[in-house]
């Protein structure tokens, strides 16, 4: 157990609507990541948080966003859902923004259909 | 832009035997580096990670070698055994101006023969 709580971890939606999915980081982490990966893929950067502040952006689209609430909690919005949204989401956290290693969370299974 | 690679996407190797896994990265200003084992339906598992200061490292049963010159990373498993079957990245650690993240390759399948 890394320690680092995603919930849902299955989540099931249509085409077109939002879903709203939520990691709680391990005790004492201030940074968090999100991830991206589909099918037999790599895992792709979408966003970090760090202390509640956006600090980098990956390839994440407009209709995704996130935030860092002030117990360190995050959430990652999707909207307008599209088919190839479906993948593992995995949110990530670790001590310090970089330079230390970065503990990830089971993921949530996003399918839309 | 920014990329790690991988050279082989599956690797099969006999239990008992060693597994060479690598990754090529294109940043030469990422300055930490880590490998992360991911079991099928789990999130990528800490191995062990190097920083650019080192050229190598090791842990139990894992060395991680780095070459600056060539960009060049390579997870080394002594003994693999079947618990060692999974998808293996690397994944650089760059930033600047305050801001970091880790960037992943497509990763490498191994698969340890009984």
């Amino acid at each position: 157990d890394s320690g680092v709580t995603q919930t849902p971890k299955h989540l099931i939606t249509a085409t077109g609507q939002r879903v709203t999915l939520r990691c709680s980081p391990r005790s004492g982490d201030l940074s968090v990541y999100w991830y991206q990966q589909s099918l037999d893929q790599g895992l792709q950067f979408l966003i970090q948080y760090y202390n509640g502040e956006e600090r980098a952006k990956g390839n994440i689209l407009e209709r995704f966003s996130a935030q860092q609430f002030p117990d360190l909690h995050s959430e990652l919005n999707l909207s307008s859902l599209e088919l190839g949204d479906s993948a593992l989401y995995f949110c990530a956290s670790s001590v310090r923004q970089g330079g230390t290693e970065a503990f990830f969370g089971q993921g949530t299974r996003l399918t839309v259909v | 832009g920014e990329s790690v690679g991988l050279h082989l996407p599956t690797l099969s190797v006999q239990e008992g035997d060693n597994s060479i896994i690598n990754c090529a990265y294109s940043n030469s200003a990422s300055d930490y580096f880590i490998w992360y084992k991911q079991e099928s339906g789990k999130g990528p598992q800490f191995i062990i990670d190097i920083r650019s200061n080192m050229d190598k490292r090791q842990g139990q049963r894992v060395t991680v070698l780095l070459n600056k010159t060539v960009k060049h990373l390579s997870l080394q498993i002594a003994a693999t055994q079947p618990g060692d079957s999974a998808v293996y990245f690397c994944a650089e650690n760059s930033g600047t101006s305050g801001t970091y993240k880790y960037i992943f390759g497509t990763g490498t399948r191994l698969k340890v023969l009984a």
